[in-house]
């Protein structure tokens, strides 16, 4: 599975907006770009996912850039809920079903 | 949205017994189970796939005998952990994937084994 890199950890103020950094310089045309998120002492949770335009739901937004190395997680207006650990996990659909987990950001929301 | 339980969520045994964690699907059918362990401030690491009716597939360094994998059941895959020691002491999170979604893996609440 191709790598990706974040930042070990990040801090935002409660209401404001966080963008979450991802690199994936070598992703393949077939890669999925995915987003889970832990919450203290429970498992994870699916966040978003895309392939190359922008998307958006409830959670978050996904931006994707044009040449697919890079991409940044979105939350409008974070709030202390939001307090998690975020994973930038690459998935080819058509590959192994398994999600392989890096170390992710550790994001930080002060009141 | 789609419900993993396990259970128990916590469990504390001594050292050479054996301990087994339940993975449930509560509302829809999983074809595929995972099962993952996480340190203390670390990120996970996969363990085993389990599919319904055949044999898991573990992940390199993982003994297979240690770690027995059933999936009897297309909602139910349990974990036992054989002759535990205090190393084996860490939480337990499996995931399941539906039938029809390949990009959403719903994630059970941990199972916390402390080993004395």
């Amino acid at each position: 599975d191709a790598k990706t890199t974040q930042p070990n950890s990040m801090e935002s103020n409660e209401e404001e907006p966080v963008h979450l950094p991802c690199n994936h310089s070598t992703i393949s045309g077939t890669d999925y770009i995915h987003w889970y998120r832990q919450l203290p002492s429970q498992g994870p949770e699916y966040v978003i996912h895309g392939l190359t335009s922008n998307v958006n739901n409830r959670m978050a937004s996904l931006a994707i850039a044009e040449d697919r190395k890079s991409s940044t997680l979105i939350l409008h207006r974070a709030t202390l809920r939001d307090a998690a650990v975020y994973y930038c996990i690459l998935r080819d659909p058509q590959g192994a079903q398994k999600l392989v987990f890096g170390q992710g950001t550790r994001l930080t929301i002060n009141p | 949205g789609a419900v993993v339980s396990q259970h128990p969520s916590r469990v504390i045994c001594k050292s050479g017994t054996s301990v087994k964690i339940e993975c449930r699907s509560l509302d829809f059918q999983a074809t595929t189970m995972f099962w993952y362990r996480q340190f203390p401030k670390q990120s996970l690491m996969l363990m085993a796939t389990s599919n319904e009716g055949s044999k898991a597939t573990y992940e390199q360094g993982v003994e297979k005998d240690k770690f027995l994998i059933n999936h009897a059941s297309l909602t139910l895959s349990t974990l036992t952990v054989t002759s535990a020691h205090p190393e084996d002491s860490s939480f337990y999170i499996c995931s399941a994937r539906g039938i029809g979604g390949w990009y959403e893996q719903y994630f059970g609440p941990g199972t916390r084994l402390t080993v004395t």
